[in-house]
């Protein structure tokens, strides 16, 4: 079954510095991809996503994420942190159809 | 751009009571979601609908139910409101085609039952 892991619950991060939020999936070909954001009350916005060609995606508020075909991953970055990024951060899959399948989250904190 | 409303932020229920909560689009889309996000899970899907009066059970659908009269709403209904489904609740819509297709949320509506 397809499954989507994201092995870090809550990431702690200075204002300033790099960030990077992990996601592994599971599947026997190439999904289409997505990182979603949460803000604290609010529902989900998409960040950025994977269809195909370019590994290396660019997404809004200087979001990035690099699809690794042999790693099954689909981490994100970003390389300087503002405190209004503070917010849940959810990797997505979707394998063809309807369906779309989330991580359980992370959720990102940033000290001044 | 997409805007998903749903009709309340917060619902207080008791247990027993049919709980409605309402989910409304403006851009057309055919496709709406019904989804259950609880702490450490994620999101879980419990309906989806495709069209008008079409739906199709998600991963989660026991004591949920859901209406789609018109293209642009989607309801879901807990029959007969229970302690554990106290959780946020999330409405998603997306254009038809498949594989693809990005989600628009909605802010939420977060039910307690007590």
């Amino acid at each position: 079954a397809q499954s989507v892991t994201q092995p870090d619950i809550h990431i702690t991060v200075s204002e300033g510095a790099s960030l990077e939020l992990r996601c592994n999936y599971s599947y026997g070909a190439t999904p289409y991809l997505f990182w979603y954001v949460q803000s604290p009350g609010q529902g989900l916005q998409l960040l950025l996503k994977y269809f195909s060609g370019d590994t290396l995606v660019q997404g809004i508020k200087g979001f990035e994420a690099e699809f690794k075909r042999s790693q099954s991953s689909f981490n994100l970055r970003k390389p300087s942190v503002h405190w209004s990024d503070a917010a849940e951060y959810f990797c997505a899959v979707q394998t063809g159809g309807f369906k779309t399948i989330f991580g359980a989250g992370t959720r990102l904190f940033v000290k001044a | 751009d997409v805007k998903v409303t749903q009709s309340s932020r917060y619902l207080v229920k008791r247990t027993g009571e049919k709980v409605f909560l309402e989910c409304v689009q403006d851009m057309d889309h055919e496709n709406m979601f019904w989804y259950r996000q609880d702490p450490g899970l994620g999101l879980r899907l419990i309906y989806f609908s495709y069209d008008v009066k079409m739906k199709e059970k998600g991963d989660i659908p026991e004591g949920y139910s859901v209406s789609r009269e018109k293209k642009e709403r989607f309801s879901l209904i807990l029959e007969s409101a229970s302690t554990n489904q106290t959780s946020m609740y999330l409405c998603a819509s997306s254009q038809r085609q498949t594989g693809s297709n990005i989600q628009y949320f909605g802010a939420g509506t977060r039910l307690s039952v007590l």
